[in-house]
This record gives C-alpha cells, structure tokens and sequence, in this order.
C-alpha cells in the first residue's frame, strides 16, 4: 500500500513570492491534515480536513495561508505571498477517521521550504 | 497551557546500549499519549499509543511507561542499533476536541 505522497520535496523561493505544496493521502483515508514543523520543534497543526470540511483551521495563518481539499482527496496547501519566517517542513499525514482520540495519523515525508 | 516537554534534547550512546527518554505533560482533559519516531528527511512513525489505564506498551526493542498520576512517560530502547538514530517525539491528546499538543522531540544518536 502506497503511503502518503508529498511533492515537491524540497523549495526554494525568494520572499513574497506565492508557493504550494500537494499531497495525496492514504487510499481510503477519511481524513487529512498539514502540519507546519520548524527546525528543532515537534509538527504544528495547521489544518484538518474531514472528507471535503475543513473541521479545524483555527492555526492556519489566513492572511496568507490558504488550503483546499478536492473531492476528498488529494489536497493543496498555498502561502501567499512567502515570508522568511515560512521557511519549514510542511508535513501532511492522513489517518482513517472513525476512531476518535485513538486515530493513528500517517504522515508523508513533508516538503522543505526555503525563503530567500 | 497545554504543554509537553521532553528530556534530554539530545543523547548520544553506543551501538548496543539501551537508553531512556523522558516526556512530562501538562495537558488536560487527557486522553491518550504517544510516542513517534522521526527519521531526518522523514516524516513521523507511531511507535506506541497509550490510554489512561495503560502502564507499559512495548513495539520490539521500544517500551513506553505511562504514569498518569506524575504525567510522565518514558521511552525504553533496548540493544541500540545505528537505524535507532532519530528524533523522538512525544504526543498528548486532549480528550476534549482531539487536539495533539507536540513535544520538540529527542534527537538520538547511535554510534558504531
């Protein structure tokens, strides 16, 4: 079974341009989620979808920040325009749904961002 | 304030020997709590997830202990090997909404 796909890996953009970043979940995987982890930090949650609903987006940044997830499934994160301080690992993981607080998240490799 | 902390921020030990890793929360109503392995470059791996009325759960050579009355856990590596090299982070969630609160993880490092 293919696990979470995340492109591209990596990002180099100057500041203020715009930027996205694609995953595909897990097969079958009700519900999705991106995560923002800074160097020497634990992943922050920035979003969370339930099938097409965004159920928790209380830490997205929406000034700049924007995220979509189409049909269910596969989803787009975008950051417009880049700050310097968005350089990060953007990490998506999905998980099943259905199994409440016990819900095992997997996650892809993430995408290394580097604003110039 | 929700929080977890983990300790030592970084260990360094040899091939073979066994290690422990230590994580106290303050996180309230809890739920559950678990422990990830996070290889450079990759993303996190559940190890273990463990509910209240769990003390112990083990995946092979890795162990975690939960107590819940001092809100500590800890993480047993037994007969280190150089792929045990990784940052270990631990999970709490809160029972209310399902928000997972992060620690900033233990970077390990195994040596030959």
């Amino acid at each position: 079974e293919a696990g979470v796909v995340q492109s591209p890996r990596y990002k180099i953009i100057e500041k203020k341009q715009p930027v996205a970043f694609w995953c595909n979940p897990i097969s079958g995987h009700n519900t999705l989620y991106w995560y923002r982890q800074n160097l020497g930090q634990g992943p922050e949650l920035l979003i969370r979808y339930e099938n097409e609903e965004a159920v928790d987006d209380s830490q997205l940044p929406k000034d700049r920040f924007s995220a979509e997830r189409l049909k269910g499934v596969d989803s787009t994160l975008k950051i417009q325009p880049a700050e310097l301080g968005d350089s990060a690992v953007y990490l998506c993981a999905s998980s099943p749904g259905g199994q409440g607080v016990l819900e095992t998240q997997y996650f892809g490799p993430g995408t290394r961002l580097l604003v110039l | 304030k929700n929080q977890v902390e983990q300790s030592p921020q970084s260990l360094i030990i040899l091939e073979g020997k066994n290690c422990t890793l230590q994580c106290n929360y303050t996180v309230s109503p809890f739920s559950n709590l678990r422990w990830y392995k996070q290889d450079t470059g990759r993303g996190p791996v559940s190890l273990t997830i463990m509910t209240f009325s769990e003390n112990t759960k083990s995946n092979g050579r890795y162990t975690a202990t939960l107590d819940a009355d001092t809100k500590q856990s800890s993480l047993h590596i037994t007969a280190s090997q150089l792929s045990d090299s990784a940052s270990y982070i631990c999970v709490v969630s809160v029972d209310s909404n399902y928000q997972l609160i992060w620690g900033a993880g233990t970077k390990l490092i195994i040596k030959p």
